[in-house]
Formats: C-alpha cells, structure tokens, sequence
C-alpha cells in the first residue's frame, strides 16, 4: 500500500515565525508533489506544485523536495493567522492516475 | 459561473434512499474524480474519469454508481448507504489525467446517512 505520511500535528507557531511541515512518501517512483490548505469545512485549495528536487519558492511559501529521501517540505515565512489551516501533502499514485494524499498537518499560528 | 460545482451542499439521507451528488466544472478539464474525506483519516480517492472514461475505480462498493456523460458533469448516485458512509464527498477535476496535473476541488458536498 503506497502512502504519504504526515505528522498531524497541531503545530502552534507565533505571528511571523516560519512553519514548518513535514511529508514522507513511500512510492520512489513518485514524480508529482503538491501542497493543498484546507480550512475548517472548506474544501482543499491548491498552494504549490513541485516536480524536481531543490526548493521552489512562491510568495512566503517555498515548497522543498529530496526524492532520495523520499521527503518534501513545505515553509511558511512570516506565519499569519490567517495561514492556521489544515495542510495537506498529495503525491501522485503508481498509475498516474490520481493523487494520494496524506492526513494533513493541523497549524494553528498565534497572534 | 467559475471553478467546480457541487450540489447539495448538504444531503441527509435514510439507508432505504437512493440519491445523487452532482458536480459540474467550468474549467474545460479533461479529468474528473469523486474524493470521500472522514474524519481523522486521509483523503480516499473513489473513482477517476478521463475523457468520460472511468480509468480507476478505488475498490468502492457498489453502493456508490458513478456516472460521467461529459467532460463538464460528473454524478454519484447513491443506494442503499450505511451510516459509516457519512463523510464529505469531494469532486475534483484536473486539465489532463496524469502526473502533473493538480486537483481543483469543488465544496464538497456533507452527506449524513441516517
């Protein structure tokens, strides 16, 4: 069984620090990496796409991937409340087809 | 209208019902899935359309009927549910089926089964 495993937190950070999260995989062929935020009763919205090794910045976020250690990261520079959300990891599946997803890491950012 | 649809919101059906979810997507995307979400546990992918073809089906039970008469519209009609069936139902849709493509989500429709 292919998975994507995610510290579920929750992670209390303050106002402008940075956060932290965490992603393991276990499928090495897994080519496809993305970050999605859920808040309380949304629905999943998408924040970064990552497909090569090394870091890929975007705004305060910068998603990092290392597919020797099957692991990928997501920081949060200048944390805000309003970034206190639910994230979650997804990976593609072994046939491509889709995306399986991780349970999500809980951030609560403080004020 | 923009993004992907979902209706109802909210459903709450008796185990005896037979009802469907329906999702539409203004996008112009290829590919469209039906996602279950419970709580504490991950996302689990149900089924996965390409091109109004079903390319994977998660091992779901037959309760759960998936339908896909084009690339816009996608239903799942339900039957003969058990309450462990409650959960939130998300529809998807990315431009092709495959590696690179990310997943829009729809609202999510909250079904309770009675």
């Amino acid at each position: 069984q292919k998975e994507v495993e995610q510290n579920s937190g929750p992670l209390s950070v303050p106002e402008g620090a940075i956060a932290s999260l965490n992603c393991t995989y276990s499928d090495r062929g897994s080519q496809s990496f993305f970050w999605y935020r859920q808040y309380s009763g949304k629905s999943p919205e998408l924040i970064m796409s990552i497909y090569s090794n090394g870091d890929k910045e975007d705004g305060r976020f910068t998603a990092q991937l290392n597919k020797a250690s099957q692991y990928v990261s997501l920081l949060i520079r200048d944390s805000q409340p309003s970034d206190s959300a639910t994230y979650l990891c997804a990976v593609n599946n072994q046939a491509g087809t889709a995306l399986i997803f991780g349970k999500g890491t809980t951030l609560s950012v403080s004020s | 209208e923009t993004g992907v649809t979902q209706t109802p919101r909210h459903l709450v059906m008796g185990m005896t019902n037979k009802k469907s979810l329906k999702c539409e997507q203004h996008l112009g995307h290829n590919a469209m899935y039906w996602y279950k979400q419970s709580a504490k546990k991950p996302l689990e992918l149900m089924f996965v359309y390409s091109l109004e073809e079903r390319v994977e089906n998660n091992s779901v039970p037959s309760r759960f009927s998936p339908e896909c008469p084009n690339s816009s519209h996608l239903f799942l009609h339900l039957h003969t549910l058990q309450p462990e069936d409650s959960a939130l139902y998300l529809c998807a849709s990315s431009q092709v089926e495959g590696y690179n493509s990310p997943l829009h989500f729809g609202n999510g429709t909250r079904l309770t089964v009675t």
